[in-house]
C-alpha cells in the first residue's frame, strides 16, 4: 500500500526554522517526482516546491525561492523540506505529495499533512 | 505563470441535481505529446488531503463514481456532478500540469441546497 506520512511540523517565531519530512512507502521512491503543497488555515491549495527522483532537478514557488530547500534521501525513501526564514503567511497544513505520470497523471498520493504555525 | 480561474466560489445543489464547475486557464494547457489537456481535478473533504479524480481533463481516476465527469478543451474545462449524492459535498480544485508551478484554481466548495 502506497503511503506518505508528514512529520515535524510546529509552533516556530518569525525568522526562524523547521525541517520538514516524509517517508513514503509502498512503492519505488526514487522513480517519482515529490512535491510539497501547502493549504492556509481555510484557504485554497498552492504548490510550493518539487524533486526528481535523483534529486538533481528542484523547482520552487517564487514565495519561498531562496528561503526553502526541498531534499531527499532515496536510500531512506525520504523526502525533506528545509525552511528557513519563516514569516506569518508561511503558516498552513503543508501535504507531500507524490506526482505520477503513466497510467494516471496527477497528484495521486497525498499525506495527510503536518501543520507549521509561524507566529510570536 | 498559468492561472487557474474557478466559478463558482460556492454552490449549493438539492440532492439528485447536477453540478457544474467551470475552470479557465489563463493559456492553453494542451500538452503536445498527446493532444490532451494537461487539467485535472480533485475533491477534497474536510479535513482530509484532496482526491484525484479526474485527469487529462476528462478521465476518470479508478474507484470515481461515474456521476462525475470532466469536460473542455484549450482553456474552458469543466466538472459535471450529474446527480448530488450527501457524500459530494466538498471543495472541488482544478489544477494544470502543463508546466511548473503547478497551478490550482481558488477551489469551488458544494453543499446541499
Amino acid at each position: 500500500e502506497v503511503q506518505v506520512v508528514e512529520s515535524g511540523g510546529g509552533l516556530v517565531q518569525p525568522g526562524g526554522s523547521l525541517r520538514l519530512s516524509c517517508a513514503a512507502s509502498g512503492f519505488t521512491f526514487s522513480s517519482y517526482w515529490m512535491h510539497w503543497v501547502r493549504q492556509a488555515p481555510g484557504k485554497g491549495l498552492v504548490w510550493v516546491s518539487r524533486i526528481n527522483g535523483d534529486g538533481s532537478t528542484t523547482n520552487y514557488a517564487d514565495s519561498v525561492k531562496g528561503r526553502f530547500t526541498i531534499s531527499r534521501d532515496n536510500a531512506k525513501n525520504t523526502l525533506y523540506l528545509q525552511m528557513n526564514s519563516l514569516r506569518a503567511e508561511d503558516t498552513a497544513v503543508y501535504y507531500c505529495v507524490r506526482e505520477e505520470w503513466s497510467a494516471v497523471v496527477g497528484f495521486d498520493y497525498w499525506g495527510q499533512g503536518t501543520l507549521v504555525t509561524v507566529s510570536s | 505563470d498559468i492561472v487557474m480561474t474557478q466559478s463558482p466560489d460556492s454552490l449549493a445543489v438539492s440532492l439528485g441535481e447536477r453540478a457544474t464547475i467551470n475552470c479557465k486557464s489563463s493559456q492553453s494547457i494542451l500538452h503536445g505529446s498527446n493532444n490532451k489537456d494537461s487539467l485535472v481535478w480533485y475533491q477534497q473533504k474536510p479535513g482530509q488531503p484532496p482526491k484525484l479524480l479526474l485527469y487529462w481533463a476528462s478521465t476518470r481516476e479508478s474507484g470515481v463514481p461515474d456521476r462525475f465527469s470532466g469536460s473542455g478543451s484549450g482553456t474552458d474545462f469543466t466538472l459535471t456532478i450529474s446527480s448530488l449524492q450527501a457524500e459530494d459535498v466538498a471543495v472541488y480544485y482544478c489544477q494544470q500540469y502543463y508546466n511548473t508551478p503547478r497551478t490550482f484554481g481558488q477551489g469551488t466548495k458544494v453543499e446541499i441546497k
